[in-house]
């Protein structure tokens, strides 16, 4: 099976840098997925990551190091709609489902 | 965004009786997904299809059963709603690639009182 660990909730300030951790034990890894989710609303996909490094989109970056099992979503000059969930999801190739198993999902809260 | 549909968007039934949920997609996606989402268990895999009549059961398949007689619809039926069914659940869809991300429904938020 899988197991992957995120914070439950975090807080950060508006304008500044906000690192989400995410650490995975899987057989078979292909692939690991950022998503943010707003309360009461779907989630939606931020970022894909399958090698090691640093995948930058705007004001999103995702780093991941499969050695280490880790990855990281990097946030930054961080915006009240920001606050969300972000959710670390996880694919593996030794299925046939091409599923995603998710983390519990970070909460982040952004104040003024 | 993606084409996909679900309903109804919210439901209230009563312990015992059987509930359908309903995804729609308009992309033509080979697969597609059932998961719920609890508070501190995050979002977990019921069952998926790779195909017309394709399925294959998840993590937490257990008093839930899927249907998929065309390529844009999937249906989740609980045949005896019990308390604990109550949750939110998502549809998702891909078109299966290695790096490709799946696209969620809005939920259906469902309470089995």
């Amino acid at each position: 099976g899988q197991n992957i660990d995120q914070p439950t909730e975090m807080t950060a300030t508006e304008g500044a840098i906000v690192q989400i951790n995410c650490t995975y034990q899987t057989s078979g890894f292909n692939g690991l997925f950022w998503y943010q989710q707003h309360a009461g609303e779907a989630p939606t996909f931020l970022s894909y990551n399958v090698l090691d490094g640093l995948e930058e989109k705007g004001r999103f970056s995702s780093f991941l190091s499969r050695s280490k099992g880790y990855s990281y979503l990097l946030l930054k000059e961080l915006q009240m709609k920001d606050s969300a969930s972000y959710l670390c999801a996880v694919r593996v190739e030794d299925t046939g489902r091409r599923a995603l198993t998710f983390g519990s999902g970070t909460r982040l809260q952004v104040q003024p | 965004d993606a084409g996909i549909t679900q309903s109804p968007r919210h439901k209230v039934t009563e312990t015992g009786t059987p509930v359908t949920l309903r995804c729609h997609q308009t992309e033509n996606h080979r697969y597609m997904y059932w998961y719920r989402q609890d508070p501190g268990h995050g979002l977990r895999l019921i069952h998926y299809s790779y195909g017309v009549k394709d399925t294959d059961k998840g993590e937490v398949s257990d008093g839930y059963s899927v249907s998929r007689s065309k390529t844009e619809d999937f249906l989740l039926t609980l045949e005896s709603a019990t308390s604990s069914q109550t949750s939110v659940y998502f549809c998702a869809i891909s078109e299966g690639g290695v790096n490709t991300e799946a696209f969620f429904g809005q939920g259906t938020r469902l309470t089995v009182v």
